[in-house]
């Protein structure tokens, strides 16, 4: 069966900081990758996607950016965190030739301070 | 431009109580895909149900039950006798054929025992 992991689970990073976040997917081969972002009583907000190693599209401009290494492995970043990065970070994935459900990992909570 | 709007943000049930739970789209694609996601409070999104703009039948899933309309754009969920295990946010969510999946703000649903 498949599993997603994410890690951290939680994380407090001061402004101006480092950033990133882990995301592995074991079971499956050349999913679809996608990391989301959720604000504090919002909806989701697609940040990247990838549908192969080293192949990275992105949604929203902004100082994140994403790289995937590995068939299964997807990495979220940024070299200097702002306050407005706080959030509830998702990775997900899916069968490639979509649009199917969306498999999530357990997330993961950045507070920025 | 493709939307998904949850007008109700939050509601509250008595165990028991049947609970329907609103999702409007707007896409001018005659093709797409509809999502219902559940997120518990542990974080991780559950895939609930996902319905093409071909396929208009409702479905049962035991106390699960969805309700797609073209007509009005809307693709309602019920659950009914509801549970305290039925708390949590659920996402409506849109997809037109690319790896873009609009979701909803969801509607937290509190279900008091």
């Amino acid at each position: 069966s498949q599993t997603i992991h994410q890690w951290p689970a939680t994380l407090v990073q001061p402004v101006g900081s480092p950033l990133s976040l882990e995301c592995t997917v074991e079971g499956t081969s050349n999913p679809n990758l996608y990391w989301y972002r959720q604000a504090a009583g919002r909806g989701l907000q697609l940040l990247f996607y990838s549908v192969g190693i080293g192949q990275i599209s992105s949604e929203v401009p902004q100082n994140l950016s994403a790289s995937r290494p590995q068939d299964r492995q997807f990495i979220l970043s940024s070299k200097k965190l702002l306050l407005s990065d706080s959030g509830f970070y998702l990775c997900a994935w899916d069968i490639a030739g979509g649009p199917g459900e969306q498999f999530f990992g357990p997330g993961t909570r950045l507070t920025v301070l | 431009a493709q939307k998904v709007t949850q007008a109700q943000t939050e509601i509250s049930v008595v165990e028991k109580e049947d609970v329907t739970l609103d999702c409007v789209y707007e896409t001018r694609d005659t093709t797409y895909y509809l999502f219902w996601y559940k997120q518990p409070p542990s974080g991780e999104l559950v895939f609930l149900i996902r319905r093409n703009s071909f396929d208009e039948q409702n479905e049962i899933s035991g106390r699960y039950s969805w309700n797609f309309q073209k007509s009005t754009s809307s693709f309602n969920f019920t659950i009914t006798a509801s549970q305290v295990v039925d708390s949590a946010v659920y996402f409506c969510a849109l997809n037109t054929g690319g790896f873009k999946t609009i979701f909803g703000a969801g509607t937290r649903l509190f279900v008091k025992a």
